[in-house]
Order: structure tokens, then C-alpha cells, then sequence
């Protein structure tokens, strides 16, 4: 079956740093592969994706990138803000799997500080 | 536009009870899916819908569970004879379609307390 396995937190960081939350997953199949995060007071949205190997999502300075060989999707940033705390997901969905349900990891809290 | 709404936000009942929890999903979507969130872990599929059909049931951890989607829009997830371990924040997200590379857009979640 497919599992997604996400670093424990949580994770605190002071303004700035450099952010990285490891991924790694198992799939029957030939995954996409899924960012969501989770604001505070907020629903599950989606921060980025990649739907194929080597391939790079990225958005809002955060990035990610596809590796089949090490079955990874390390999520990064580069320099991280405080409205970066949040509750960040990785997950994976498949074609062999009834395309579209996914299966997620139990997300890994950021917080960071002034 | 509207995204995917949720009601009620919060239940409260009392063990054996029965619950209905509603989901609105963003106009056009035709894949609608439920999922279940304990505290400190991932949302878990429960069941997704292509169109009115149930697609994957997959995920229903029971019979108690139960899910409609009788005109392909709005979805109710039922749940009877609640028990204390059903307590949980039930997800409901939909995309466009089934396709594994689809974003899902969630609603903000029904927090379902059984006392």
C-alpha cells in the first residue's frame, strides 16, 4: 500500500533561517506528489505539487523536488517568516490507487520566531 | 469564487447518537472526498465520489459509516450509533476531477466531539 513518512517536529526556527522538512514515501503505482499546508485557523490548502520525477514544485519561496531514485519530496525554503508557521503536509496520490485519494503524512508543525 | 464549505463546524454528541455531516463543494467539481483527521495526524481517506456514484468506500472504517451524493453537488456524511473513538475532524475536499495529479481544495472541517 502507500505511506507517506514526514520529519517529527515540531520545528522552530528564528526569521530567516533556512527551512527543510524531509518526505519520504512508498506507492504502488507511479505517484503525484503533494504539498498542503495548514495556517492557523485555517482549512488544508495546497502549496505545491509535482507530477513526475526530477520535477520541481515551488511556490511562495518554498520548494521541492521530485526524487524517484531516493523516493523523497523534501520540502525547502530558503529563508523562512513568521507567517510561515503553520502545519505543513506532505502527501501522494496515484492512478493504481483510485486517482485522487491521497495518502498524507502527519504533517510537521513550523514555528517561527521573531 | 466559493470554495468547499462545511457544516456544521462543530458537533457535539452524545455516545450512540446519530450524525449527519454536510459538505458543499466548489461548483463544477466532479470528485468529492471525506477525510478524517485525528489530533496530531494526517487527514485519513474515509470515501471519494466521482459524480453521484461512490467511487472508493474504501476508507469507511465500519458500517456505522455511511456517505450520499444524490445529485452529484452537496455530499452528507452519516454516521450512526456515534461512538467516543468517532471523535475526530471529518475533511471534505474536491477537485475537478478524479485525475491523480488534481489539487484538492478542502473545506475547514466539521470537529465531531463524542461525549
Amino acid at each position: 500500500g502507500n505511506s507517506v513518512t514526514q520529519m517529527e517536529g515540531p520545528v522552530t526556527l528564528s526569521e530567516e533561517a533556512f527551512l527543510t522538512i524531509n518526505c519520504t514515501y512508498t506507492a504502488t503505482g507511479y505517484p503525484s506528489l503533494f504539498w498542503y499546508v495548514q495556517y492557523p485557523g485555517e482549512g488544508l490548502q495546497l502549496l505545491l505539487k509535482a507530477t513526475k520525477a526530477d520535477d520541481k514544485g515551488s511556490n511562495k519561496g518554498f520548494e521541492a523536488t521530485y526524487r524517484k531514485e531516493t523516493t523523497s519530496f523534501h520540502l525547502e525554503k530558503g529563508s523562512v517568516q513568521v507567517s510561515d508557521s503553520a502545519v505543513y503536509f506532505c502527501a501522494l496520490s496515484t492512478a493504481a490507487t483510485n486517482a485522487g485519494k491521497s495518502t498524507f503524512g502527519d504533517g510537521t508543525t513550523l514555528t517561527v520566531k521573531p | 469564487g466559493a470554495g468547499v464549505s462545511q457544516t456544521p463546524s462543530n458537533k457535539v454528541t452524545e455516545k450512540g447518537k446519530y450524525v449527519e455531516l454536510r459538505c458543499d463543494p466548489i461548483s463544477g467539481h466532479t470528485a468529492l472526498y471525506w477525510y478524517r483527521q485525528s489530533l496530531g495526524q494526517g487527514p485519513e481517506f474515509l470515501i471519494y465520489f466521482q459524480g453521484t456514484g461512490a467511487a472508493d468506500d474504501s476508507g469507511l472504517p465500519n458500517d456505522r459509516f455511511f456517505a450520499v451524493r444524490p445529485e452529484g453537488s452537496v455530499s452528507t456524511l452519516k454516521i450512526q450509533r456515534t461512538e467516543r473513538g468517532d471523535s475526530a475532524v471529518y475533511l471534505c475536499a474536491s477537485s475537478q476531477d478524479s485525475s491523480s495529479y488534481n489539487e484538492q481544495f478542502f473545506g475547514p472541517g466539521t470537529r465531531l466531539t463524542v461525549l
